[in-house]
């Protein structure tokens, strides 16, 4: 089936600092999502990306659909300790059905 | 808007019983997802509705697994017999147009002991 290869798994940075996760495909997508998933909680809806080469902000983040509309990123400035959680990339394929595919997510830890 | 809502949060239960966990979707959304997550295999699609008829239930692991929407605003994922392996957190989660995301719901954590 589709795969979305997300990288890194997993990162530690201090308060303050930006960080930046990628998410690639082998196959095209129409569109790209990226959640944020707090502990104890569902996944939730940070940013949407409909066109290839798009950039979209959202406050500290900043998301972009690759030209090539196999890859994604996802950019948080100056992180916070409330970023904590897990990120998960989505996308919807060409062609594809209702179902949204999903990487294996991102956890990240913000040390005050 | 209340968002999705599941029941229960938590659910223990022991080996061999039934499990049944709810679900309400947002009033007007037309499509209703089942996933469920686990730490080896991450977020997985168990079934799927739009307007309340099952279109893809692929991801159902296997004939225990059973799942209905009777209604626009009711679904329930049934697991008959549980089995420990079966320990995850299930959610659900509906959408209007598929291109504006999913929402999700807090999720029910099932533990079979």
């Amino acid at each position: 089936g589709q795969q979305l290869n997300q990288s890194p798994q997993s990162m530690f940075i201090q308060e303050g600092e930006d960080v930046s996760m990628n998410c690639t495909s082998s196959s095209i997508f129409n569109t790209w999502l990226w959640y944020k998933q707090d502990p104890g909680e569902g996944p939730v809806l940070l940013i949407a990306l409909y066109k290839a080469g798009e950039l979209t902000s959202n406050g500290r983040l900043t998301a972009q659909f690759g030209i090539t509309r196999k890859d994604s990123f996802l950019n948080i400035s100056a992180s916070i300790p409330s970023d904590v959680g897990i990120y998960f990339c989505a996308g919807v394929s060409q062609g594809g059905s209702e179902k949204l595919v999903f990487g294996k997510g991102m956890k990240l830890t913000v040390n005050p | 808007d209340a968002g999705v809502i599941q029941s229960p949060r938590h659910e223990v239960t022991e080996m061999g019983q039934e499990v049944t966990l709810r679900c309400k979707p947002i009033s007007g959304h037309n499509s209703l997802f089942w996933y469920r997550q686990t730490m080896m295999r991450g977020l997985e699609l168990l079934i799927y509705f739009n307007n309340n008829v099952p279109i893809d239930d692929s991801g159902m692991p296997e004939d225990r697994f059973s799942a209905k929407m009777p209604n626009a605003s009711f679904s329930t994922l049934k697991i008959q017999p549980s089995e420990p392996r079966d320990s995850a957190v299930y959610f659900c989660a509906s959408s209007f147009i598929r291109n504006y995301g999913y929402t999700f719901g807090s999720g029910t954590r099932l533990t079979v002991v």
